[in-house]
């Protein structure tokens, strides 16, 4: 199957410091990408939708300003986390989208990056 | 917000007993799908069930739908330890990809 990566796996960082996490579908092409967050022992929950060339859509109650999203190319979306806070620490998933044909589109998930915020 | 709610919210068992999750969702659509986590990792696709298929199989995993009561159970066969694990189902209503995913049950199989 179709592989995605996300880099960093795991990061720790100093409040008020930006993280960039990057999430790259390594063998097909992916015009969408989705980040996801979970918190321990919870489900995941959609932040935002990435397309390729446009601007991210945000679920209802993420900060755009907070979590900035660049789909730059076909292949890499990147999740900045400015001025993070320690409750921003979670599980940070993404996931990228390719058309397997007639109306079920499947999602390659990537392996999560854990963020620490201390 | 989460449209899929699972039940149990965790379930223990022993090795070689069958384990069975629910997953219960509120708006129609496309198809549901089942992923496995393990603490701390990505998620692996496990199983889609398209909204007009009622029952699938995989290897010891046979999932069935019920588009009437709204409603999915994800049953394990012969479970091994190795099944440990988070399992959550996810929807995809119309018209787009955006999956939904349920709270998830923490499924744990002893030797």
């Amino acid at each position: 199957g179709a592989v995605v990566s996300q880099h960093p796996s795991r990061v720790i960082c100093k409040s008020g410091t930006s993280v960039k996490i990057e999430c790259r579908s390594l063998d097909f092409q992916a015009t969408t990408m989705f980040w996801y967050r979970q918190f321990p022992k919870q489900s995941l929950m959609l932040m935002a939708t990435s397309n390729e060339g446009s601007k991210a859509t945000y679920e209802q109650g993420v900060e755009k300003d907070k979590f900035l999203i660049n789909h730059a190319s076909l292949t890499l979306s990147t999740l900045t986390v400015t001025s993070a806070h320690p409750e921003d620490s979670s599980f940070y998933i993404c996931s990228a989208l390719t058309r397997a044909g007639g109306s079920y589109n499947e999602q390659f998930f990537g392996p999560g990056t854990r963020l620490t915020v201390l | 917000s989460q449209q899929g709610e699972e039940d149990p919210q965790a379930l223990s068992i022993q090795e070689g007993e069958n384990a069975t999750m629910n997953c219960s969702y509120k708006t129609s659509i496309n198809n549901l799908q089942w992923y496995r986590q393990n603490s701390g990792r990505g998620l692996v696709h496990l199983i889609l069930i398209r909204s007009n298929e009622r029952e699938k199989h995989s290897g010891r995993l046979r999932v069935t739908l019920d588009t009437s009561k709204k409603s999915s159970s994800l049953l394990i066969t012969a479970s091994r330890a190795a099944d440990t694990a988070s399992y959550f189902c996810a929807t995809d209503p119309p018209p787009g990809s955006r999956l939904t995913f349920g709270e998830g049950t923490q499924l744990t199989v002893n030797p």
